[in-house]
C-alpha cells in the first residue's frame, strides 16, 4: 500500500520568511514522489518531482524539496515567501502502483 | 494546444438525476484519471484509464461509471445523483503511471 500525510492542513508564513511544507509517505517500493500546487478556481499543476538520483530536487517559482529515505520525508521548503505563493500544495506518491495517492493538501497563507 | 478541458464547469442536479461529464485532451496521453476534490479530503480517485478502451477502478467508484471508447475522451456518468456526489471533479492525463499529471480545470457539481 502507499500513502501520503501532510502535516498541518493550514500552514501561515510572512512575505519573505521561509516556507516549509511537511510531507511523509508510506511505499513498499522505491517511490516517485510530487509536489503539486492549486491555486483558487483551478487545477493542480506540478511543482516539482523525485524520480530517482539526485535528492534535492528544484522545481518551479523557487520551491525545492529533499527526498530523505530513512526519514520518508519529501518536505517542501522556499527561502522567501511571495503573495503569490498563497495557494493549497499536495504531495502525492507512486510507490509502483497504476495510480497516485494524494495527501490531503496544505493551505499556505501569507501575510504582508 | 488546449490541454485537458472538461464540459461542463458548473452543473446543478436535483437527486436522481443523471449526467455525464466529459473529459478531452489534445496531449496523446495514454492514461486518463477521474478524482474528486471535497474540503479537507484532498483529491480521492474515483475511475482511470490505462488506454482505449480500458477502465478501472479508483478508491471511491461507487455511484460512477466511465467509459474510454475513443482515447482522447474519458466520460464520467452518475446515473442517479445523490446529495453526496455534491464536489468538484477534476480529470487528469498522463504518458504512463509515473509520469506528471495534468488536469483540466474542473467541474463543480451541486445535488440538491
Amino acid at each position: 500500500a502507499q500513502s501520503v500525510t501532510q502535516l498541518g492542513s493550514h500552514v501561515s508564513v510572512s512575505e519573505g520568511a521561509l516556507v516549509l511544507l511537511r510531507c511523509n509517505y508510506s511505499s513498499s517500493v522505491p517511490p516517485y514522489l510530487f509536489w503539486y500546487v492549486q491555486y483558487p478556481n483551478q487545477g493542480l499543476q506540478l511543482l516539482l518531482k523525485y524520480t530517482t538520483g539526485a535528492t534535492l530536487v528544484k522545481g518551479i517559482n523557487g520551491f525545492e524539496a529533499e527526498f530523505k529515505k530513512s526519514e520518508t520525508s519529501f518536505h517542501l521548503t522556499k527561502p522567501s515567501a511571495h503573495m503569490s505563493d498563497a495557494a493549497e500544495y499536495f504531495c502525492a506518491v507512486n510507490g509502483g502502483y497504476s495510480t497516485l495517492t494524494f495527501g490531503k493538501g496544505t493551505m499556505l497563507l501569507v501575510s504582508p | 494546444n488546449a490541454g485537458v478541458t472538461q464540459t461542463p464547469k458548473f452543473r446543478v442536479l436535483k437527486t436522481g438525476q443523471s449526467m455525464t461529464l466529459l473529459c478531452a485532451q489534445d496531449m496523446n496521453h495514454e492514461y486518463m484519471y477521474w478524482y474528486r476534490q471535497d474540503p479537507g479530503m484532498g483529491l480521492r480517485l474515483i475511475h482511470y484509464s490505462v488506454g482505449e478502451g480500458t477502465t478501472a477502478k479508483g478508491e471511491v467508484p461507487d455511484g460512477y461509471n466511465v467509459s474510454r471508447l475513443k482515447k482522447q475522451n474519458f466520460l464520467l456518468g452518475l446515473e442517479s445523483a445523490a446529495p453526496s456526489q455534491t464536489s468538484v471533479y477534476f480529470c487528469a492525463t498522463s504518458r504512463d503511471r509515473v509520469d506528471e499529471q495534468y488536469f483540466g480545470p474542473g467541474t463543480r457539481l451541486t445535488v440538491t
